[in-house]
C-alpha cells in the first residue's frame, strides 16, 4: 500500500525566505505526487503534481516542487515566503492501481510566515 | 472550492440521530469522494464512486453510507453506529484518470453531542 510522510507538523518561515516543506512517499510502481493547500476552515486547493517528466515542476502562487525518486521525495518549495502563504499543506500520493484517483495524504505541515 | 458545493457548512446532531451531508458538483466528473479530517491525522477517505450506482469503502467506510444516483450527487449519511463523528468532512471529484487531480468543497464541520 501506497504512504506519504511530511515530517515535519510545522515550518517557520520569514517573510522574503525561501520555504521548503518536506514530503517523502512509498508506492509501487510509477509515483503520481500532488501538494494541496488549506486555508482555515476551507476545502483543499491544488498546487501542483508531478506525473512524468521533469523533476522540477512549476505549480499555482509561485510554488514549485522537486521530485528525487532516489530518495523518494517531493519536497514543496518557494524561492521567497509571504505572510498570505501561511496555511496547512498536504502531500499526496495516488494509488495507481485503478483509475478512481484514489489519493493517500500526509498529516499535513503548517507553514507560518512570519515579517 | 470552485464547482463542487457542500451543505450545511456547520452541522450540529445529537448523538443517536442519523445525518446526511450533501455533496453536490457541476464539473461533470465521473468520480467523487468523501474524506474526513480529524486533527493531526491529515484526510482518510471514506468512500468513493467511479460511477452512477456504482461505489467502493474506502479506508474508514464503518458507520458510514452513500448514495449516486446522479452524476451531480454524492450524499454522505453518518449513521449513529459512527463511532466519534466529530469531524471536518470534505467532498471531492475527479476525471477519472491516474493523472488528474481531485477538486475539493469547501467542507461541512459536523459536531454531535
Amino acid at each position: 500500500a501506497q504512504s506519504v510522510a511530511q515530517p515535519e507538523d510545522q515550518v517557520n518561515v520569514a517573510e522574503g525566505n525561501p520555504l521548503t516543506v518536506k514530503c517523502t512517499y512509498s508506492v509501487s510502481g510509477n509515483p503520481y505526487l500532488f501538494w494541496y493547500v488549506q486555508y482555515p476552515n476551507r476545502g483543499l486547493q491544488f498546487l501542483l503534481k508531478y506525473i512524468t517528466g521533469d523533476n522540477l515542476v512549476k505549480g499555482s502562487y509561485g510554488f514549485e516542487a522537486e521530485f528525487n525518486k532516489s530518495q523518494t521525495s517531493f519536497h514543496l518549495k518557494k524561492p521567497s515566503a509571504l505572510v498570505s502563504d501561511s496555511a496547512l499543506y498536504f502531500c499526496a500520493v495516488r494509488d495507481n492501481t485503478g483509475t478512481a484517483s484514489k489519493l493517500t495524504f500526509g498529516t499535513g505541515t503548517r507553514l507560518q510566515v512570519t515579517l | 472550492d470552485g464547482g463542487i458545493t457542500q451543505s450545511p457548512k456547520y452541522l450540529f446532531r445529537k448523538e443517536g440521530q442519523n445525518v446526511t451531508l450533501s455533496c453536490e458538483q457541476n464539473l461533470n466528473h465521473d468520480a467523487m469522494y468523501w474524506y474526513r479530517q480529524d486533527p493531526g491525522q491529515g484526510l482518510r477517505l471514506i468512500y468513493y464512486s467511479q460511477i452512477v450506482n456504482d461505489f467502493q469503502k474506502g479506508d474508514i467506510a464503518e458507520g458510514y453510507s452513500v448514495s449516486r444516483e446522479k452524476k451531480e450527487s454524492f450524499p454522505l449519511t453518518v449513521t449513529s453506529a459512527q463511532k466519534n463523528p466529530t469531524a471536518f468532512y470534505l467532498c471531492a471529484s475527479s476525471i477519472l484518470g491516474l493523472s488528474y487531480e481531485q477538486y475539493f468543497g469547501p467542507g461541512t464541520r459536523l459536531t454531535v453531542t
